[in-house]
């Protein structure tokens, strides 16, 4: 069975740009969560999707928004971006929200 | 303070060694327990996966939770250069779509 599959990989923007970031679940899960990696806070909840509703959500700013298909794809936008929001940027899904969660390889976002 | 606290390390054991991982936490709420190995650039992995108190043991992995204390730990024996990277722990309450991580331990282990 194929893993949590994320593109693009990397990614380079500048200030003031908005992005999007596109995560593939493993078959049969319904479950996708976001998660924001970096150095100084390591790795924080962005949100968490289940049959396209956002279930739970993190303390990051309106900037930062998602949404799930119903394929269960889910894609991460941040718009306005901020020297700050250079992070790793991992998705994780799940079969339900009791089952254990699979990272994919996550997005590296770096702005200039 | 945070919710869950890692020992940060980091850690150099030689080849061998038996090495402990810790993690404390705040939140009584947390049921599900999570070992996960981060190799650089890479995501997290799922080592190991616990639901409430209890040992448990995969190959050279052994994982325990004890609630009362609010403690986490792994024990990886016999430990190979290949076992170096950073181990983060992480919890959950019924909800594992929403884990809070501790920061993580970088582990080396020198041939």
């Amino acid at each position: 069975k194929a893993g949590v599959t994320q593109t693009p990989r990397y990614l380079i923007k500048t200030r003031g740009q908005q992005v999007t970031l596109s995560c593939s679940p493993i078959s049969g899960h319904r479950s996708v969560s976001w998660y924001q990696q970096t150095p100084g806070q390591g790795l924080q909840f962005l949100f968490e999707y289940f049959s396209e509703t956002q279930r739970n959500k993190g303390n990051f700013p309106g900037r930062f928004s998602g949404r799930q298909f119903s394929n269960s794809r889910s894609e991460m936008n941040v718009s306005t971006l901020e020297l700050g929001d250079s992070a790793l940027y991992l998705c994780a899904s799940s079969l339900d929200q009791t089952d254990t969660q699979y990272f994919g390889p996550g997005t590296r976002l770096t702005v200039l | 303070q945070k919710e869950v606290e890692q020992d940060p390390g980091p850690l150099s054991v030689p080849e061998g060694a038996i090495v402990s991982l810790n993690c404390t936490y705040s939140n009584s709420a947390f049921q599900y327990f999570m070992w996960y190995r981060q190799y650089s650039r890479k995501g997290p992995e799922l080592l190991m996966y616990t639901y409430s108190s209890g040992n448990k043991e995969d190959g050279r992995f052994t994982a325990q939770v004890d609630k009362s204390s609010k403690y986490i730990s792994l024990f990886i024996r016999d430990s190979q250069p290949s076992d170096s990277a950073t181990y983060l722990c992480a919890m959950s309450d019924t909800n594992a779509g929403k884990s809070t991580f501790g920061d993580g331990t970088t582990l080396t282990v020198k041939p």
